[in-house]
């Protein structure tokens, strides 16, 4: 089993849905919890960065930890086409610098 | 401000060549990291720099790969010979290393565009 999993997706969504991506992982003792979005062939840009459990929001991106049940969000609002990239999750321990990625969910909105 | 700086962003080579990729981090960054992306492995860390010493590099796959950083604006990853399994994205990211009273904090990590390799 992977320390993160991440269903790859595609997943495909009108223009203006909500949409929510989820990560699950095993390791209790991860505190920071990362999203990036990567457009293709681009690098992986920082969305969200949240420490611990708890809501995090900028703009249409709201970013949810859940610890007790060792589950990540990521939720979209009105989602738009230039939202259709594919989205990493990642998280690490507090006191290391090694990052664990999922593997990704691909999004694609359709206008 | 500019972001992460990686050179060439392609790159087609026949196996058995040298094979040098290079990074600029963020000015102020004092932490390096190349990552390799495939589509089977997703995001591996392949090496970790700090104040331009490598710190681990446990992720290296093998001999034929190398890295240094001479200074704090400039790191390379070399592969030497390169091999078709050596074929994907490369990413350089950086971030800040913060210390104080002997405990580390690590913030953010940003990614460079990456460079595409090809060996045939």
């Amino acid at each position: 089993q992977k320390e993160v999993e991440q269903d790859p997706g595609p997943l495909s969504v009108p223009e203006g849905a909500i949409v929510s991506l989820n990560c699950t992982y095993s390791n209790s003792a991860f505190q920071y919890f990362m999203w990036y979005r990567q457009y293709s062939r681009k690098g992986p840009e920082l969305l969200m960065y949240t420490y611990s459990s708890g809501n995090k929001e900028d703009g249409r991106f709201t970013a949810q930890v859940d610890k007790s049940s060792k589950y990540i969000s990521l939720f979209i609002r009105d989602s738009q086409p230039s939202d259709s990239a594919t989205y990493l999750c990642a998280m690490r321990t507090s006191g290391t610098y090694k990052y664990i990625f999922g593997t990704g969910t691909r999004l694609k909105v359709l206008a | 401000d500019a972001g992460v700086i990686q050179s060439p962003r392609h790159e087609v080579t026949e196996m058995g060549q040298e094979v040098t990729l290079r990074c600029k981090p963020i000015s102020g960054h004092n932490s390096l990291f190349w990552y390799r992306q495939t589509m089977m492995r997703g995001l591996e860390l392949l090496i970790y720099f700090n104040n331009n010493v490598p710190i681990d590099d446990s992720g290296m796959p093998e001999d034929r790969f190398s890295a240094k950083m001479p200074n704090a604006s400039f790191s390379t990853l070399k592969i030497q010979p390169s091999e078709p399994r050596d074929s994907a994205v490369y990413f350089c990211a950086s971030s800040l290393r913060m210390t104080s009273g002997g405990s580390s904090s690590y913030n953010e990590q940003f990614f460079g565009p990456g460079t595409r390799l090809t060996v045939l």
